[in-house]
């Protein structure tokens, strides 16, 4: 059972437009989730998040928004750059100890 | 450079062989997770310990151990290896046991099982 669904497995972008990356949820007790980034060859890397009690963060290009209703968040990177191609993993956090349930990325390419 | 070191960074095997993995966490962190990310799919949960003692377990087979010494660095044991656990091992620290907090990665550890 995914229960953090990224259903777009690629996205390409030409430069300086805007990307978005989109992620569905099935847990309605998931109350933090984050994005990270992995290039290849490393570890993912943590890039934002958003706690459930927000609809809105923002963190220079990139913003995530939370619409909890419809259990959907996404990730928008304005302007998208070059060295922004990378895979993109959406995560949900149940609160208490610390399970993170990743989806199974994104890869985005943008295009210079 | 994550803080985050894992060993070895590739590994190839045999069929009914074992291996151990090996995670150095970020210096101060307490918690480590393990993830295992086979092809197409996600990052799935394995195990995680805090400060020594094992505190969740997710997807991972009875074939499959881990400790986290007194250092605080931990080692994942692989056993029985079939070519279906060919993927990429990751090991993950954080400061605390719960709350949001944010997972360091290490660059990860590739098995191949042949």
């Amino acid at each position: 059972d995914q229960q953090v669904k990224q259903n777009s497995p690629s996205l390409s972008v030409q430069e300086g437009r805007i990307s978005i990356l989109n992620c569905d949820y099935t847990n309605s007790m998931f109350d933090y989730f984050l994005w990270y980034k992995k290039y290849p060859a490393e570890g993912p890397t943590f890039l934002i998040s958003i706690s459930s009690i927000k609809d809105k963060n923002e963190d220079g290009r990139f913003t995530v928004f939370l619409n909890k209703s419809a259990k959907h968040l996404s990730l928008h990177i304005v302007p998208s750059q070059p060295g922004d191609s990378a895979v993109y993993f959406c995560a949900a956090v149940t609160g208490g100890y610390q399970k993170v349930t990743f989806g199974i990325g994104t890869k985005l390419q943008v295009i210079p | 450079d994550s803080g985050v070191t894992q060993t070895p960074k590739h590994l190839i095997t045999a069929t009914g062989q074992r291996v151990t993995l090996r995670c150095s966490p970020r210096s101060g962190d307490l918690s480590v997770y393990w993830y295992q990310q086979s092809l197409d799919q996600g990052l799935q949960f394995l195990i995680q310990y805090y400060n020594g003692e094992e505190r969740a377990k997710g997807n991972i087979l009875e074939r499959f151990s881990a400790q986290q010494f007194p250092d605080l660095h931990s080692e994942l044991n692989l056993s029985s290896l079939e070519l279906g656990d060919s993927a990429l091992y990751f090991c993950a620290s954080s400061p605390a046991i719960s709350g949001a907090n944010v997972l360091t990665f290490g660059a990860g550890s590739r098995l191949t099982v042949l």
